[in-house]
C-alpha cells in the first residue's frame, strides 16, 4: 500500500533560518509528488509539485524540494524562512497517470518566531 | 483554487443528529474527492466520485457514511447519527477531466468544520 511519511510533527524556527521539511514515501511505481500548505484558517495550496525531469524542482515562495529516487524522498527547502510562513505543510504521492488517491503524510506545523 | 466551494463551513450538531457536506467543483471538473483531517492528523481519503459515480470509496467507514455527485447540483457528504469521534474537518478537492491523464493534482475547497456536542 502507498504510504508518505514526515518526519517532523512541529518545528520551530527564527526569522532567516534555513528549513528543510523530511518527507518519505512509499511505493512501488513512479509516483507524482507533491507539497501542499495549509495557512492558518485556509484550504488547502498546491506549493509545487514533481512529476518527471529534473528532480530539484521550484515553487511558490521561494520554496524549493528535491526529488532522491534513491531514498524514496522528497524533502521541501527554503533558504531563509519569513513569519509569514508559519503554516502546516503536508507531503502527498500518487500514482503517475491516477489522481484517483493523492495520499497524504500527517503534516509538519511550522512556527516561525520574529 | 477558490473554485471549489464547500458549505458550511462550520456544523455544529448533537449526536445523533445527520451531517451534509456540500461541494461543488471548480468549473469545469467532474472528478471531486473528500478527504477528512482529524485533530493533529494528516488528510485521510475517504472517496472519489465522478458525476453519478462512486470510482473509489476505500476510506469511507463502512456505517453512517455516505456520498453522492450527482447530475446536477453538488457532491453532498452524508454522515448519519453522528458521534463524538465525527468531529473533524472535511475537505473537498477537485480536478479537471481527463485530458492528458489524471496528474494527481488536486484543488481544494476551505474545508467543512463539524462539531459534534
Amino acid at each position: 500500500a502507498q504510504s508518505v511519511s514526515q518526519h517532523n510533527h512541529h518545528v520551530i524556527l527564527s526569522e532567516a533560518a534555513s528549513l528543510e521539511l523530511g518527507c518519505n514515501y512509499s511505493y512501488g511505481g513512479t509516483v507524482n509528488l507533491f507539497w501542499y500548505v495549509q495557512y492558518p484558517g485556509q484550504h488547502l495550496q498546491l506549493l509545487l509539485k514533481y512529476f518527471s525531469g529534473d528532480p530539484l524542482v521550484k515553487g511558490i515562495k521561494g520554496f524549493e524540494a528535491e526529488f532522491i529516487k534513491s531514498k524514496f524522498s522528497f524533502n521541501l527547502r527554503k533558504p531563509s524562512v519569513q513569519w509569514s510562513d508559519t503554516a502546516e505543510y503536508f507531503c502527498a504521492a500518487a500514482p503517475s497517470g491516477s489522481a484517483r488517491q493523492l495520499t497524504f503524510g500527517s503534516g509538519t506545523q511550522l512556527t516561525v518566531l520574529p | 483554487n477558490a473554485g471549489v466551494m464547500q458549505n458550511p463551513r462550520h456544523l455544529v450538531r448533537r449526536r445523533g443528529q445527520e451531517a451534509r457536506l456540500r461541494c461543488s467543483p471548480m468549473k469545469g471538473h467532474s472528478h471531486v474527492y473528500w478527504y477528512r483531517q482529524l485533530p493533529e492528523e494528516g488528510l485521510k481519503f475517504m472517496v472519489y466520485l465522478q458525476k453519478e459515480n462512486i470510482i473509489d470509496e476505500s476510506g469511507m467507514p463502512k456505517e453512517r457514511f455516505s456520498a453522492e455527485f450527482p447530475k446536477e447540483g453538488p457532491s453532498i457528504l452524508r454522515i448519519q447519527q453522528v458521534v463524538r469521534g465525527d468531529s473533524a474537518a472535511y475537505f473537498c478537492a477537485s480536478s479537471p477531466n481527463g485530458a492528458g491523464g489524471h496528474t494527481g493534482e488536486l484543488f481544494f475547497g476551505e474545508g467543512s468544520r463539524l462539531t459534534v456536542l
